[in-house]
């Protein structure tokens, strides 16, 4: 079946613009995850939605970042006046429940910020 | 403030051995802790999951340890091959969390033919 999709796979934007990430989690998953890693770092968890509403947000380093899932599938994470320092692979992962349980990680969105 | 240490250090093992893994962590009280699998340009992918009740867990080759007295895990992979050749990571969780995980920055692991 159809596993975790991200799109673009490979963004590269300038410095101050506004740019959207998608995620397509697997159908019928009601949990989802955002995740930021840099080279050589781990993911760091940045939000994640149980169903539609954002469960926890406080992974967002700033209000630059904002995410939505308004229809408790497909997510949308949105980063205004991009920096430099957004450049990283955004990494999505959705569950079947916000239970305990495994997570299922897409490709990554590879964001490159000049 | 909470830390989780993976050796970041590549780990260079001959095919047939088995490569050991470690995972410690400080100001942490995890309720459970997962390990990934990540290749190259690729997102995680889940290899197993043990609970702070669990002492132990093993699926095919692979094995985990998990002690909270020590805070920390042990990642072994038996009769290694040079498909194992990945990045590790450890990922812990707390009760009530909603599943959210807190990643260590992993290692790398070379299984040479």
């Amino acid at each position: 079946g159809a596993g975790v999709s991200q799109t673009p796979s490979n963004k590269v934007t300038e410095k101050g613009k506004y740019v959207e990430l998608r995620c397509d989690p697997i159908s019928g998953h009601t949990a989802l995850y955002w995740y930021r890693q840099s080279l050589g770092q781990g993911p760091e968890f940045l939000i994640y939605f149980q169903g539609t509403g954002a469960a926890d947000d406080s992974g967002l380093p700033n209000d630059r970042f904002f995410a939505v899932r308004p229809e408790g599938s497909v997510s949308t994470l949105k980063i205004q006046r991009t920096e430099r320092g957004d450049s990283a692979v955004y990494l999505c992962a959705s569950s079947r429940t916000a239970g305990i349980n495994e997570q299922f990680f897409g490709p990554g969105t590879r964001l490159t910020v000049l | 403030s909470q830390k989780i240490e993976q050796n970041s250090e590549a780990l260079n093992i001959q095919e047939g051995k088995t490569a050991t893994l470690t995972c410690n962590y400080t100001n942490y009280s995890p309720a459970y802790l997962q390990w990934y699998r990540q290749d190259p340009g690729r997102g995680p992918v889940f290899l197993l999951l043990i609970r702070e009740n669990e002492k132990e867990k093993r699926k095919e080759r692979l094995k985990v340890t998990f002690d909270t007295t020590l805070k920390q895990s042990l990642f072994h992979i038996t009769a290694s091959q040079p498909a194992d050749s990945a990045t590790y990571l450890c990922a812990l969780g707390r009760d009530n969390a909603g599943n959210m995980l807190t990643f260590g920055g992993g290692t790398r692991l070379m299984v040479k033919p």
